[in-house]
């Protein structure tokens, strides 16, 4: 099984749509909690950082964090064609400098 | 405020060659960090070094790949005798000084080695 799992989609949805992403995972050492952005054939790019359980919210985006069910979601409100992208899920432990666990992605379309 | 730097961005050797990956990280940050993504798979870390030092080199297969974070100078992944399984896209990350934010990465645009 692995650490993170994360549904690899393809998801498309139409313009304006609210986007839900999720990973579960399985080490419930895992503290620290983050999403990125990544384009074709680009590096990713931080989305949303989190500790612990909770929300945050960054403009359309809002994180969420479930720790007792070891569930976390990325939402998109508004989606914008340009939003389309692989969404990753990365986590690690509370040990500074730790290594980041990737979920595989969600490939995402956004539909003008 | 230039992001993390990689080169070359496109590599091609051939089997038996060597491949030699650059990562200058963001100005201010002092940790670096590598990560590997092969097609329809998520990134797995492979080292994490600090200026001299290599700080967790789990995630290295154990022969042909070494790392190094030098004083001066840029990372280097070093690839000796490159198999067509190495051909990826290698990913450098770094984060700032520990006592300021307690994880974020930010990474390079990647460097593609295909092996023919």
């Amino acid at each position: 099984q692995k650490e993170v799992e994360q549904d690899p989609g393809p998801l498309s949805v139409p313009e304006g749509a609210i986007v839900s992403l999720n990973c579960t995972y399985s080490n419930s050492a895992f503290q620290y909690f983050m999403w990125y952005r990544q384009y074709s054939r680009k590096g990713p790019e931080l989305l949303m950082y989190t500790y612990s359980s909770g929300n945050k919210e960054d403009g359309r985006f809002t994180a969420q964090v479930d720790k007792s069910s070891k569930y976390i979601s990325l939402f998109i409100r508004d989606s914008q064609p340009s939003d389309s992208a692989t969404y990753l899920c990365a986590m690690s432990r509370p040990s500074r400098g730790e290594k980041l666990t990737f979920g595989t992605g969600t490939r995402l379309t956004i539909i003008p | 405020n230039a992001g993390v730097m990689q080169n070359p961005r496109h590599l091609v050797r051939r089997r038996g060659q060597e491949a030699r990956l650059r990562c200058s990280p963001m100005k201010g940050h002092s940790h670096v960090y590598w990560y590997r993504q092969l097609p329809e798979e998520g990134l797995k870390f492979m080292v994490y070094l600090q200026k001299e030092n290599i700080i967790d080199e789990s995630g290295m297969p154990k022969e042909r790949f070494s790392a190094e974070f030098p004083k001066e100078g840029p990372s280097i992944l070093r690839i000796q005798q490159v198999v067509r399984g190495d051909s990826a896209a290698y990913f450098c990350a770094s984060s700032p000084p520990l006592w300021e934010r307690e994880n974020e990465q930010y990474f390079g645009p990647g460097t593609r080695l295909t092996v023919t």
